[in-house]
């Protein structure tokens, strides 16, 4: 069974990178497929901020782009998500979860959620 | 971008009852739609793919419909576990949902 953890700080200061980690159990990120970020702010709905394969490719939603980053980490089995320069806006539950099929897919698995807290 | 628009945002109803959601989306998109339920502090669940096409052990009465720019989440006979929003998602053209709709007891 696929499974996904996300990791990292629940509070961040506003102008400062938010920093995710998410691990992959039950499936080789090395054997395929894409893996993907979503964000949910409170009470709001889902955003796709971006995914990537296990060669490095990514691909990231037009509106986050320029303060994204996404990277793979196979050997750990796992990838991660930097974004920049975060404001009150970027307060949400993060999720990471596994893209089902090529590069632009649904998302058959998906990790817990971690809610990223941006205040001073 | 693409945009989608789900209908109703909130909808009420009894266990037993049929209901129906749309998802519009802002230009043609093919089958290329999926749906989601989501509860209460949990991750969304995967539920249907290509627009029809249920994921494994999702329960027959869900089903899925329509392509282009109109979509339909339906629910046969709802049950008590069904009570959730629920989201759409298109993948044609990079990746967006719609703003969800929430089922709740009449």
């Amino acid at each position: 069974q696929v499974q996904l953890q996300e990791s990292g700080p629940g509070l961040v200061k506003p102008s400062e990178t938010l920093s995710l980690t998410c691990t992959v159990s039950g499936y080789s990120i090395a054997n395929g497929h894409f893996w993907g970020w979503i964000r949910q702010p409170p009470g709001k709905g889902l955003e796709w901020i971006g995914s990537i394969f296990q060669s490095g490719y990514v691909s990231y939603n037009p509106s986050l782009q320029s303060r994204v980053t996404i990277s793979v980490f196979t050997s750990k089995n796992q990838f991660s998500l930097k974004l920049t320069s975060v404001t009150a806006a970027d307060t949400a539950m993060y999720y990471c979860a596994r893209v089902a099929l090529g590069t632009s897919s649904y998302f058959d698995y998906w990790g817990q959620g971690t809610l990223v807290t941006v205040s001073s | 971008d693409i945009q989608l628009t789900q209908s109703p945002s909130t909808l009420s109803a009894s266990v037993g009852d049929r209901v129906s959601i749309t998802c519009r989306a802002s230009q043609n998109i093919g089958s290329w739609l999926a749906w989601y339920q989501q509860k209460p502090g949990k991750a969304p669940k995967f539920l249907i793919y290509k627009a029809s096409s249920l994921e494994s052990g999702v329960p027959s009465r869900l089903s899925g419909s329509g392509s282009g720019t109109e979509f339909t989440l339906t629910i046969s006979s709802l049950q008590p576990d069904d009570f959730a929003t629920y989201y759409c998602q298109q993948y044609e053209s990079y990746s967006t949902f719609g703003q969800g709709t929430k089922l709740e007891i009449k």
